[in-house]
């Protein structure tokens, strides 16, 4: 049973830098994408970004100056890096596998992140 | 950015009833939408892919179809465990968008 697990602080202060990690369990993180996800308290989702097992990163061009997204195989996880934050950043994070159908299947819970000084 | 434009935003229902959300693109994405429920506190789950492809465990009573720019998700005969919010994704071109939602509530 595939699972995954966002992990990181929930309260990053206005400037500083988000980060977060996904563990990734019961599977291997190669021959996969793996994305992060962000939905604001009551609002929709946005797509932040993907990495490739490779190292092979695509970014939502909205986030793209300050978001990177990196993979550790050694580690089976993947991490999120989201600088210069601001209270509009403040949101669920989620990761997710994309399936070899290029959809997502497995989601991990999701961590609240808040941006506050 | 491929918009996604999802209507009704909000929709009261009750068990039994049958309805339809419409998930409307700005531009084509062939077959390559996804269907999500969501409940508060949760993760989003895939319901339908592709379409009109059922993810495994999700009753025959949830059906979608469409192609191009419209798409529509329909639920015949709801149940209690179908009051949830309801997304599209697109999974065409980069980046990655979703619709706006729908929150189907109990009348």
């Amino acid at each position: 049973q595939v699972q995954l697990h966002e992990s990181g602080p929930g309260l990053v202060k206005p400037s500083e830098t988000l980060s977060l990690t996904c563990i990734v369990s019961g599977d291997s993180i190669n021959s996969y994408y793996w994305s992060w996800f962000r939905q604001p308290p009551g609002k929709g989702l946005e797509w932040i970004g993907y990495v490739y097992y490779s190292g092979t990163t695509n970014y939502n061009p909205s986030l793209k100056s300050r978001v990177t997204i990196s993979v550790d195989t050694s580690k089976n996880q993947f991490s999120l890096r989201l600088t210069s934050v601001t209270a509009a950043d403040t949101a669920v994070y989620y990761c997710a596998r994309r399936e070899f159908s290029r959809y997502y299947y497995y989601w991990g819970q999701g961590t609240l992140v808040t941006v506050s000084s | 950015d491929i918009q996604l434009t999802q209507s009704p935003s909000f929709l009261s229902a009750s068990v039994g009833d049958r309805v339809t959300i419409t998930c409307r693109a700005s531009q084509g994405i062939g077959s390559h939408l996804a269907w999500y429920q969501q409940n508060p506190g949760k993760a989003p789950q895939l319901l339908i892919y592709d379409t009109s492809t059922l993810q495994t465990g999700v009753p025959s009573r949830v059906s979608g179809r469409g192609s191009g720019t419209e798409f529509t998700l329909t639920i015949t005969s709801l149940q209690p465990e179908d009051f949830a919010t309801y997304y599209c994704q697109q999974l065409h071109t980069y980046p990655l968008t979703f619709g706006g939602g729908t929150k189907v509530e109990i009348k």
